[in-house]
């Protein structure tokens, strides 16, 4: 199975900062990711599909790349209602596989 | 709009089974694979599988086969999932997903396992 690391496991920033969460792929995946933001007690929701395409109505601070297999989710600034977990997802291959999560706090 | 609309919470005796449900309205049911997806505090989101609606085909992941069971039934646009053999690791939060990248997901449904 494809691994993907996520880190980091946990963060705390500000409002208005940039964050940047990454998930390093065991191996090329081409732009078979995506992520995801899930808030307590609801189900995760898409935000980038296809490594960098913003899904429907996603606030466009929010953005994705590629760098070979390392992949990143970028919050350009940070607002009240980012707080969350944000988990990767390869399609790549089955069995699709998700990043562990990355925590965001408000500091 | 397209929802998906799961069952309700299951409490459930090791060694037993569950069926818990996912149905679908907002669209054309068979329009859509439907994907199931498993989520503990440990393991974090797991791929289960996925069943094509038009033809009852399905994909496991190895790590569920034997203990998920796909099935739809199209005349109510209802998707289901039985897990046997229950013991204490399967409990979890499950959910039911469509649409490419999992565009939307069902509510999700609590099975919990316990004597």
């Amino acid at each position: 199975d494809i691994q993907m690391t996520q880190s980091p496991a946990s963060l705390s920033a500000s409002l208005e900062e940039i964050v940047t969460i990454t998930c390093q792929a065991s191996q090329d995946i081409g732009n078979w990711l995506a992520w995801y933001q899930q808030k307590p007690g609801k189900s995760p929701q898409l935000l980038i599909y296809g490594a960098t395409s913003l899904a429907d109505g996603v606030p466009s601070r929010f953005s994705g790349s590629r760098s070979g297999t390392q992949y990143s989710l970028k919050i350009s600034r940070l607002q009240v209602e980012d707080p969350g977990i944000y988990y990767c997802l390869q399609g790549y291959s089955a069995p699709y596989t998700f990043g562990a999560g990355t925590k965001l706090e408000l500091k | 709009q397209v929802q998906l609309q799961q069952s309700g919470a299951e409490l459930a005796k090791p060694g037993s089974s569950v069926k818990i449900s996912c149905k679908a309205s907002g669209y054309t049911f068979t329009s859509y694979y439907i994907s199931w997806i498993k989520q503990t505090t440990g393991q974090g989101l797991e791929y289960i599988g996925y069943i094509n609606t038009g033809s009852g085909g399905t994909n496991y992941n190895e790590k569920f086969k034997g203990k998920a069971t796909l099935t739809v039934d199209k005349s109510s646009s209802t998707a289901f999932m039985q897990l046997s053999s229950l013991t204490p690791d399967d409990s979890a939060v499950y959910y039911c997903a469509i649409k490419g990248w999992f565009a939307y997901w069902g509510q999700g449904t609590l099975v919990t396992v316990s004597s």
